[in-house]
């Protein structure tokens, strides 16, 4: 099993759909977690970082469930210029201090 | 505004060849990492470094040796260059907090490689 995993995709939505991401990890010891985005031959940059108590940021919502282990990306009211590769990243303790990135899950938003 | 470079975008060797991959920050980085990424495996971590003169391997070091002289720099070599070594790699920094990799990360522009 994977230590971190992602529906690779791709999603194909019309513009102002709502699409939501899930990202699984296998740690229970992981600290902490964050979603990064990836442009096509670009890249990652990061997009937000995950809290326990979830977070938002414009159309963007992060949540984690830790007794799930997954975090969740919604997207509401879906832009062209949303459409790329999203990269769930997770930081936790695995023999050392350790950062995991996800394969990444591809956005399609077409008019 | 935060900068990491790469020595090139494209770059084509021949199997054998010793090849250096260049990494530069602008922000005082203490922690700099190289990873390779290839569709359907994301991101895969192959050295890092949290201080000059100093490196720790990561999931995939094989093949692969690195050099940090100055905190500003990091590089990659690929000792003897081979055809599964063809990949998008890229350059990372980030600063350091409590504990390493918390930060953000900031890439660079990447390297694809394409060893023939």
């Amino acid at each position: 099993r994977k230590e971190v995993e992602q529906d690779p995709g791709p999603f194909n939505v019309p513009e102002g759909a709502t699409v939501a991401f899930n990202c699984t990890y296998s740690n229970s010891a992981s600290q902490s977690f964050f979603w990064y985005r990836q442009d096509c031959r670009k890249e990652p940059k990061l997009l937000m970082s995950v809290y326990s108590s979830g977070n938002e940021d414009g159309r963007f919502t992060a949540q984690l469930n830790r007794a799930s282990q997954y975090i969740s990306l919604l997207i509401r009211d879906s832009k062209l210029s949303d459409s790329a590769t999203y990269l769930c990243v997770v930081n936790g303790l695995t023999g050392g201090f350790k950062t995991i990135f996800g394969a990444g899950t591809r956005l399609f938003v077409k008019a | 505004d935060v900068k990491v470079t790469q020595s090139s975008r494209y770059l084509v060797k021949r199997t054998g060849e010793k090849v250096f991959l260049e990494c530069v920050q602008d922000m005082d980085h203490e922690n700099m990492f190289w990873y390779r990424q290839d569709p359907g495996l994301g991101l895969r971590l192959i050295y890092f470094s949290y201080d000059v003169k100093m490196k720790e391997k990561g999931d995939i070091p094989e093949g692969y040796s690195v050099s940090r002289e100055k905190k500003e720099r990091f590089s990659l070599i690929l000792e003897s260059a081979s055809t599964n070594q063809t990949s998008m790699y890229l350059c990372a920094s980030s600063s350091s907090g409590t504990s390493p990799s918390t930060d953000t990360q900031y890439f660079g522009p990447g390297t694809r490689l394409t060893v023939l």
